[in-house]
């Protein structure tokens, strides 16, 4: 596809339970990001990677977040043991190589609703 | 400590006119910002930016404006259209690796 693709679009889960969302980043973009926008705030910086540095983790809210880029492409957001606080849209934008402040290109988000 | 804020959660404005939307950062370190525009259950998308060796940048109706010295930002839109109806959010490169973004200022405008 042209742009970048999150699934699922939507997730509701009940708290306790562990989630996986996903990423598929524009093709050639050797970064990517993942931020979170929950009810009525803005969008919050989670994890960065770019191609195979360490990626920055200073933005994950707390350890029972994790993320993995497989093969420099696809990422996985992963959430263990969600409470309801975890509530809110999760953001994935990749970006083309180049220097900082380079333009995002965002997804559509996942909502996550945690029961 | 929100090093990016945009302190007017809301605006309202009549089409045709002019909508000033604010963004104040802390950090006089900052070197590039940019606005980006996002409209409901879409991801935002990129609108205008400006480099900190530049004070103003236009792009067509919208126009970016950087006060260094007091660390300010302002995106004007003249004129306003019911089409840029939309959640804008302010960001700037922290010196950080990724773009640190403001809190948003919903933008309606009025037919």
């Amino acid at each position: 596809g042209a742009g970048v693709s999150q699934s699922p679009s939507n997730k509701v889960t009940e708290k306790g339970k562990d989630v996986e969302l996903r990423c598929d980043p524009i093709s050639g973009h050797t970064a990517l990001y993942w931020y979170r926008q929950s009810l009525g705030q803005g969008l919050e910086f989670l994890i960065y990677f770019q191609g195979n540095s360490a990626p920055d983790k200073s933005g994950l809210p707390s350890d029972r977040f994790s993320a993995e880029r497989t093969g420099g492409s696809v990422s996985t957001l992963t959430i263990q043991r969600t409470q309801q606080e975890d509530s809110a849209v999760y953001l994935c934008a990749s970006s083309p190589p180049g220097g900082v402040g380079e333009k995002l290109f965002f997804g559509s988000g996942t909502q996550l609703s945690v029961l | 400590d929100q090093q990016v804020k945009q302190n007017s959660p809301s605006l309202s404005v009549q089409e045709g006119r002019i909508s000033i939307l604010n963004c104040d950062y802390t950090n006089s370190m900052f070197d590039y910002f940019l606005w980006y525009k996002k409209y409901p259950a879409e991801g935002p998308t990129f609108l205008i930016s400006i480099s900190s060796i530049k004070d103003k940048n236009e792009d067509g109706r919208f126009t970016v404006f950087l006060n260094k010295s007091a660390k300010h930002l302002s995106l004007h839109i003249v004129p306003s259209q019911p089409g840029d109806s939309a959640v804008y959010f302010c960001a700037s490169d922290t010196g950080r690796r990724a773009l640190t973004f403001g809190s948003g200022t919903r933008l309606q405008v009025q037919p």
